[in-house]
């Protein structure tokens, strides 16, 4: 049973660049979110997908933006790269809360992260 | 607003028990998690709580008061690989499981 997966794993890009990232959430899960985390931070919350659409979006520019495909992966694009954009991009996979109950918390499972770089 | 606290830094000894304090203000609650992140890795999921009083999974537990906003995580007969980052989260209700995350407390245990 694979979980979350991300690539690419590392990446370094430089001001005004593009970049997309991609996720494969873990069997059997349905949401994905995205969650940026800076160095000694903890991760913040960009954005969440269900449906093959936006349910949630957190204090983040429209520089960022997602897309959830059928099969419920997902990619995070950033459009005009800044400096401040360097951190660890994280997926996470989750069952909806919908099928949440007592014996599946909805818990967020993490990928191992996309490190960018932007110089 | 929203704002969840914990402390920066904790030093324990191998062997001993350390408690990871987590206060919490959020407009909503629907339960709280707590993650181990070694450095260059992914949170690892290790409790949730969700009702008030204390939930034990082996080294590891975690206790809730929901109306004092806080929260703990106790670990127990510490080992070295504890050395991580231990990041409490809420999630705060609705049709989504959005996880507001503090900025982690980095303990270091030593010999």
């Amino acid at each position: 049973d694979a979980g979350v997966t991300q690539s690419p794993t590392h990446l370094i890009k430089t001001r005004g660049q593009q970049v997309t990232l991609r996720c494969s959430p873990k069997s059997g899960h349905d949401t994905v979110s995205w969650y940026q985390q800076a160095l000694g931070q903890g991760p913040q919350f960009i954005f969440q997908y269900y449906e093959e659409e936006e349910r949630q979006r957190g204090n983040f520019p429209d520089r960022f933006s997602g897309h959830q495909f059928p099969n419920y992966s997902s990619e995070l694009n950033v459009n005009a790269l800044l400096l401040g954009d360097s951190a660890l991009y994280l997926c996470a996979s989750s069952l909806t809360m919908n099928r949440v109950g007592l014996l599946n918390t909805g818990e967020l499972f993490f990928g191992e992260g996309s490190r960018l770089t932007v110089l | 607003g929203q704002n969840i606290d914990q402390p920066t830094e904790m030093t324990a000894t191998e062997g001993a028990i350390v408690q990871i304090n987590c206060t919490y203000q959020t407009s909503g609650f629907n339960g709280l998690f707590w993650y181990q992140q070694h450095a260059g890795e992914a949170p690892t999921f290790l409790s949730y709580n969700v009702l008030d009083g204390l939930e034990e999974k082996g080294r590891f537990s975690s206790f809730l008061s929901r109306s004092k906003g806080y929260s703990y995580l106790l670990l127990k007969e510490l080992q070295m690989k504890d050395s991580a980052s231990y990041l409490c989260a809420v999630r705060e209700g609705g049709a989504t499981n959005k996880l507001i995350f503090g900025t982690g407390t980095l303990l270091a245990v030593q010999p």
